[in-house]
């Protein structure tokens, strides 16, 4: 099983451009996340995606959208990308519906520069 | 306010000897998940040990064991026997009940403890 597809793998962005970030999950989770990761530091939740056609903002969703077609894909837009949005990026998917919960997958992350 | 506190930016720990990280959590949920993971220096995510709320025994999972103290919230990580290959970021995260609120699906991770095993 692939698990969590990332892709790109590596990007790098003019200030002001924009681009989408793919993530996919063969999974059959319901849960898929976007997070960043600034160097040194934790995980930062961007948007959450509870299932297909629903989405949430996270700690911090400003300059990014988000939008699920369908179960199995998560996508991650930047509109007008910013220096500050620099970072290394993670999907991750869960199933979902339980209480005593199963983790997270995590795909291989997007190192993202913004010059 | 941060939901997942880990005090412990960085660890010293000698190969063979065990170590504990520390991890403190915020919430008002009575129904909620923990979970740690391990970071190497390759970048992927880990899935370590997972301890739910209600769990009346702390979880063990290999030489990994959580020591849940629930009325001081806190969900520290013990390490036994460390290895080189242990050498690691590794994180804390929370997942708070999906049953009982609609969008209750967020999972809140902490800001990480760089563990360095000593040969």
């Amino acid at each position: 099983n692939a698990g969590v597809t990332q892709t790109p793998k590596f990007q790098v962005l003019k200030t002001g451009q924009s681009m989408t970030l793919q993530c996919a999950q063969d999974m059959n989770h319901n849960s898929m996340y976007w997070y960043r990761q600034d160097p040194g530091m934790g995980l930062r939740l961007i948007y959450y995606s509870a299932s297909e056609g629903t989405t949430d903002k996270g700690e911090v969703p400003n300059g990014y959208n988000v939008s699920r077609l369908n179960k199995r894909e998560f996508s991650l837009r930047l509109e007008s990308a910013a220096p500050s949005q620099t970072s290394v990026y993670f999907c991750a998917s869960r199933r979902d519906g339980e209480i005593w919960g199963t983790e997270a997958f995590f795909g291989q992350g997007t190192r993202l520069t913004v010059v | 306010a941060q939901k997942i506190t880990q005090t412990q930016p960085g660890m010293f720990v000698q190969e063979k000897e065990a170590v504990t990280l520390d991890c403190t959590y915020d919430t008002s949920d009575q129904s909620y998940g923990l979970f740690w993971y391990k970071q190497p220096s390759s970048g992927e995510m880990i899935f370590l040990i997972y301890q739910g709320s209600y769990d009346e025994q702390n979880a063990t999972e290999g030489r990994y064991s959580l020591n849940f103290q629930k009325a001081r919230k806190s969900a520290n990580l013990v390490i036994s026997a460390s290895q080189l290959g242990d050498s690691a970021m590794y994180f804390c995260a929370m997942r708070e009940s999906p049953l009982i609120k609609a969008a209750g699906n967020k999972l809140t991770f902490g800001g990480g403890t760089r563990v360095l095993v000593k040969p």
